[in-house]
C-alpha cells in the first residue's frame, strides 16, 4: 500500500545534539512538507520541498535543515539551534498543487529533548 | 495573507446527538478549504475538501461541511456521533499551494 512513514515513532535527544527524523513516501508525490505540533497551536509550517533538490523556508524554520536528494526521502535535521525542539513533527507529501489534492501525512515522530 | 479560526477548543456531544465544529476563514484568493481528523499520537486524514464545485461536501464517517462564501465559514456536521468519532479535528485553508491549519477542535463523546 502506498503511503509516508515516519520514523521513528519516539526519539530522545540530549541537549546540544543534533538528530534527524525520516520521512518516506512511495505515493510518486512531487512535494513534501515538514509541520511542527504543539498542543493548541495546530500545525506550522518548518519546511517545504515542491521538487527534488530544492526547498523552501516554511514559517518556523530556524533551528532545522533538511534535504531533498530522492523524491522519496525528507528527512528533517533538529539541530542544537533549535532552543525547544520538544514536540510532534508531522511529515507531509501532496501529488501537486495543494488546492487540488490536499495533504497525506504520515503517523508522526514525538522528539522529547532529556 | 490567511488564516483560520476554529471557534471552540473543545466540543462535547453524547453519542447519537448531531454535532456541529465550526470555522471561519480569511483569504484574499479563492480558497480551497478541507477538515482533516487526528487520533491521539497519528497524523492527520482527510475528512473532507472543497475546492470550488458543489458548496455542501460529504466526506467519509459520515460528515459533510458547507462552504458559506458570504459568512466566510466551512463548518463540519454529523447527524449522530459516534464513540470512535472522538479525536481532535483540524480546519485548514489553502491557496497559492500553502496550507494553513487552525488550532483544531477536540471532540469529546461521552455514551
Amino acid at each position: 500500500d502506498g503511503g509516508i512513514t515516519q520514523s521513528p515513532k519516539y526519539l530522545f535527544r540530549k541537549e546540544g545534539q543534533n538528530v534527524t527524523l525520516s520521512c518516506e513516501q512511495n505515493l510518486n508525490h512531487d512535494a513534501m512538507y515538514w509541520y511542527r505540533q504543539d498542543p493548541g497551536q495546530g500545525l506550522r509550517l518548518i519546511y517545504y520541498s515542491q521538487i527534488v533538490n530544492d526547498f523552501q523556508k516554511g514559517d518556523i524554520a530556524e533551528g532545522y535543515s533538511v534535504s531533498r536528494e530522492k523524491k522519496e526521502s525528507f528527512p528533517l535535521t533538529v539541530t542544537s539551534a533549535q532552543k525547544n525542539p520538544t514536540a510532534f513533527y508531522l511529515c507531509a507529501s501532496s501529488m501537486g498543487s495543494s488546492e487540488a489534492y490536499g495533504y497525506t501525512f504520515g503517523s508522526g515522530t514525538r522528539l522529547t529533548v532529556v | 495573507a490567511q488564516s483560520v479560526t476554529q471557534l471552540d477548543s473543545h466540543v462535547s456531544v453524547s453519542e447519537g446527538t448531531p454535532v456541529l465544529l465550526r470555522c471561519n476563514y480569511s483569504s484574499s484568493y479563492s480558497p480551497s478549504l478541507f477538515w482533516y481528523v487526528q487520533h491521539p499520537n497519528k497524523g492527520l486524514q482527510l475528512l473532507l475538501k472543497y475546492t470550488s464545485a458543489a458548496t455542501l461536501v460529504k466526506g467519509i464517517n459520515g460528515f459533510e461541511a458547507e462552504f458559506k462564501k458570504s459568512e466566510t465559514s466551512f463548518h463540519l456536521t454529523k447527524p449522530s456521533a459516534h464513540m470512535s468519532d472522538a479525536a481532535e479535528y483540524f480546519c485548514v485553508v489553502s491557496s497559492y499551494s500553502t496550507l494553513t491549519f487552525g488550532k483544531g477542535t477536540m471532540l469529546l463523546v461521552s455514551p
